[in-house]
């Protein structure tokens, strides 16, 4: 069966800190990925997908980027955060060509 | 690019029924979804939709109107652990790119 990690969990950092959120898929191969923020109370907002090794799609300008180094493995990095950053990060996976999406456990960023 | 409206929040009883509507204003359709998802966890799967009518699964059941851009989720004997926020999402024509919507937070109450 397939799951989906993310790591850590939870995660205080402060204004202008570096971030680095990792998320892994197991039992699938090139699956499409995905990393969504979610605000408190809010919708989930896509940020970036990729559908292979190297492919990123950027949906909004902001100061985070993605990179994907391995087909099970997608990263979400910015090198200075604000505070706006605060956010539930969740990471998803699909098999390619439009299936439904699984959801990741999460990662909640507060940024200080 | 698209637009999905849902209501921000609702309350109903245990063991009534509800319905939570989706519209939905989209440059391209290939299906809509239903998520629920608890405070604090991630989205689960519940229905999706890629033609018009009602798809049913136990106590849930979701219905697509493509002529109107319109779509609800319809809960019956709801239980206390149905509090949670439901997320219509709308799929792209590629099929690679899913669009949330808000989320409807329920409240179900004794």
């Amino acid at each position: 069966s397939q799951t989906i990690h993310q790591w850590p969990a939870t995660l205080v950092q402060p204004v202008g800190s570096p971030l680095s959120l990792e998320c892994t898929v197991e039992g699938t191969s090139n699956p499409n990925l995905y990393w969504y923020r979610q605000a408190a109370g809010r919708g989930l907002q896509l940020l970036f997908y990729s559908v292979g090794i190297g492919q990123i799609s950027s949906e909004v300008p902001q100061n985070l980027s993605a990179s994907r180094p391995q087909d099970r493995q997608f990263i979400l990095s910015s090198k200075k955060l604000l505070l706006s950053d605060s956010g539930f990060y969740l990471c998803a996976w699909s098999v390619g060509g439009g299936a439904e999406q699984f959801f990741g456990p999460g990662t909640r960023l507060t940024v200080l | 690019g698209q637009n999905i409206d849902q209501p921000t929040e609702m309350t109903a009883t245990e063991g009534a029924i509800v319905q939570i509507n989706c519209t939905y204003q989209t440059s391209g359709f290939n299906g809509l979804f239903w998520y629920q998802q608890h405070a604090g966890e991630a989205p689960t799967f519940l229905s999706y939709n890629v033609l018009d009518g009602l798809e049913e699964k136990g106590r849930f059941s979701s219905f697509l109107s493509r002529s109107k851009g319109y779509s609800y989720l319809l809960l019956k004997e709801l239980q206390m652990k149905d509090s949670a926020s439901y997320l219509c999402a709308v799929r792209d024509n590629a099929g690679n790119m899913l669009t949330f919507g808000g989320g409807t937070r329920l409240m179900v109450k004794p």
